[in-house]
């Protein structure tokens, strides 16, 4: 299997242009997180989706954070506008059943930077 | 709200050498999963190992063991042998169990640990 796949690897911006993020999570998981690390807050949930349907997205920052998840190989993580404070590591994970206990393998992170 | 605490910033050890490094938790949920992930410099995070909160048994995996200690709420991770490729920042992290509480994992802030040739 591939892994989680996360696109792109690094992604420079400039304040107040729309940024997204992309993932592929492992085939036939059903679940899917977005998580973001840094080094003052370490790392944090953002979003949680079950079978595509998002469950908890407790963690977003604000409304210029938006994530999606069309079918089940593909979400997306939107900033609009993007903010220098938004610089991070965005992480995409995903669970076989994690209602079920299943662990969770992460991607190789994007690393976005907001300028 | 479930803490994890990991209170070494860095460590290091000699190549061939064992390391363990510590993972202290608060929580007033009786059954959860503990996990240990690695991150090296290509930035992906790696689950090490895995310990549910019910089974007394520490869970191991090859060089990798857990010493699982609930009451104390201490979960530590021990590395026999170490080698060049364990250098990397180990986060230890809490999910409540499936059903009840968070969907979150909750991580510490992570030990960076060295491997000296």
């Amino acid at each position: 299997d591939a892994g989680v796949i996360q696109s792109p690897r690094h992604e420079v911006t400039e304040m107040g242009q729309e940024v997204t993020l992309r993932c592929k999570p492992i085939s036939g998981h059903n679940s899917l997180f977005w998580y973001r690390q840094t080094m003052m807050r370490g790392l944090e949930l953002l979003i949680y989706f079950n079978n595509n349907v998002p469950i908890d997205d407790s963690g977003m920052p604000e409304d210029r954070f938006s994530a999606k998840m069309p079918n089940a190989s593909f979400s997306t993580l939107k900033i609009q506008p993007s903010e220098p404070r938004d610089s991070a590591v965005y992480f995409c994970a995903s669970s076989l059943h994690w209602t079920k206990g299943t662990e969770a393998f992460f991607g190789q992170g994007t690393r976005l930077t907001v300028v | 709200a479930q803490t994890v605490t990991q209170s070494q910033p860095e460590m290091s050890v000699q190549e061939a050498e064992t390391v363990t490094l510590s993972c202290t938790y608060d929580t007033s949920e009786s059954d959860y999963y503990l996990f240990w992930y690695k991150q090296p410099p290509s930035r992906q995070m790696i689950l090490v190992i895995r310990q549910e909160a019910y089974k007394q048994q520490n869970a191991t995996e090859n060089r990798f063991s857990v010493n699982f200690q609930k009451a104390a709420k201490s979960f530590s991770l021990k590395i026999s042998d170490s080698q060049l490729g364990d250098a990397a920042m180990y986060f230890c992290a809490y999910r409540s169990a499936p059903g009840a509480g968070s969907y979150q994992l909750t991580f510490g802030k992570g030990t960076k640990l060295s491997v000296i040739p």
